[in-house]
Order: C-alpha cells, then sequence, then structure tokens
C-alpha cells in the first residue's frame, strides 16, 4: 500500500538558519510527490511537486526539494527561512487512478525562533 | 480567481447529532475531493468526484457519512449520527481534470463533537 512517512513530528530553527524537512514514501510506481503548507486556520497551498525530469524541483517561498528515487525520499529545503515560514508541512504522493489521490504524511510542524 | 469555498468554518454539535458541510469549487474544476484532518495528522481522503460521479469512496464510512455533488458543481458531506472521533477539520478540494492535476484546497470546517 501507498504511504508517506515524516520522521519529525517537530522541528525548531531559528530565524535565518537553514531548514530540511525529511519525506519518505513507499509506492510501486514511478511516484507523483508534491509538498503542501498550512499555516493555521487555513487550507493546505501548494509548495511544489515533482512529477518527472530534473529532480531538484523549485517552488515558491524559496523551498526546494529533491527527489532520490535510490532513498525514496523527497526531502524540503531551503537555505534561510523567515519567521512566516512557520506552519504545518505535509508531504504527499499522488497516485493516478483517472483523477488524483493524493496521500499525506502526518506533517511536521515547524517553529521559528527569532 | 476565486478559491474553493467551505461552509460553516466551524461547527459544534453534541453526538448523535447530524452536520452538513458544504463545498463550492474553483469555477470549471471537474474533481472535487473531501478530505478529513484529525488534530496531528495529515489529511485523509474520503470520497472523490468526478464531475457528478463518485471515483473513490473507499474510506467513507458509509453507515454514517454521506455526500454528493449535484449536477457536477456545490457539494455536501454530511454525518449522520456523529460520533466523538469524528472531531476533526474538513477539508474540500478541486482540480480541474483528470491525471496529475494539481488540487487546490478550501479552508477547511473545523468539527467539534461533544
Amino acid at each position: 500500500a501507498q504511504s508517506v512517512t515524516q520522521p519529525d513530528i517537530h522541528i525548531t530553527v531559528s530565524e535565518g538558519a537553514s531548514l530540511e524537512l525529511r519525506c519518505n514514501y513507499s509506492y510501486g510506481a514511478t511516484p507523483y510527490l508534491f509538498w503542501y503548507v498550512q499555516s493555521p486556520g487555513q487550507g493546505l497551498q501548494l509548495l511544489l511537486k515533482y512529477f518527472s525530469g530534473d529532480t531538484l524541483v523549485q517552488g515558491i517561498k524559496g523551498f526546494e526539494a529533491e527527489f532520490k528515487r535510490s532513498q525514496s525520499s523527497f526531502n524540503l529545503r531551503k537555505p534561510s527561512v523567515h519567521w512566516s515560514d512557520a506552519a504545518e508541512y505535509f508531504c504527499a504522493v499522488g497516485i493516478i487512478q483517472g483523477a488524483q489521490k493524493l496521500v499525506f504524511g502526518q506533517g511536521t510542524r515547524l517553529t521559528i525562533n527569532p | 480567481e476565486a478559491g474553493v469555498a467551505q461552509s460553516p468554518r466551524y461547527k459544534i454539535i453534541e453526538k448523535r447529532q447530524s452536520v452538513a458541510f458544504w463545498c463550492n469549487p474553483i469555477s470549471g474544476h471537474a474533481t472535487l475531493y473531501w478530505y478529513q484532518q484529525i488534530l496531528g495528522q495529515g489529511p485523509k481522503l474520503l470520497i472523490q468526484f468526478q464531475n457528478n460521479g463518485v471515483v473513490d469512496d473507499s474510506q467513507l464510512p458509509k453507515d454514517r457519512f454521506s455526500a454528493e455533488r449535484l449536477k457536477g458543481v456545490d457539494s455536501t458531506l454530511k454525518i449522520q449520527p456523529a460520533k466523538l472521533e469524528d472531531s476533526a477539520v474538513y477539508l474540500c478540494a478541486s482540480s480541474f481534470g483528470q491525471g496529475a492535476s494539481e488540487q487546490f484546497f478550501g479552508p477547511g470546517t473545523r468539527l467539534t463533537v461533544l
């Protein structure tokens, strides 16, 4: 069965520091991979997605992610975080069954220290 | 372009009562999704519509949950009767079509069952 694991439930970093959020997936075929961000009381916003091609994907708000097939990983990175990046981050794998079905990880809550 | 609209934003009910949520997707989006997000977890797909037909309802607790999408536009999700474990945020999302289309999420309805 398809699954997504985000090993870190909560991460705290200082403003201006670099960030890496981990994501591992389990899926038998070539995955479609996504990172979403959810601020308190808000819906999910797409940060970036990987479908095929270049394994380093650029997204909005200065985020990037790298797909590593050998490690079944799709880690999210940002070189310098801002206080406004504090939020919940979700990794998801997309399964194409006609329309697309997303299977989400449990999320990583990011706290930014001033 | 207007986003996905959901109402109400918050709802508090007692167990065994009934509740209904409404979703208006982005204009022209054929695919509509309902997700359940329990506190501390990632969203879980409950049901997926393509126009007004159900594509996937394998994780919908059909003894108490029902959903419809009349005329392939708006959708309602109903719970009858509610249980304590139904306390969650119910997210609606829509996408333009089939395949790897991006899903756009509404702000969600936070349900508390007492």
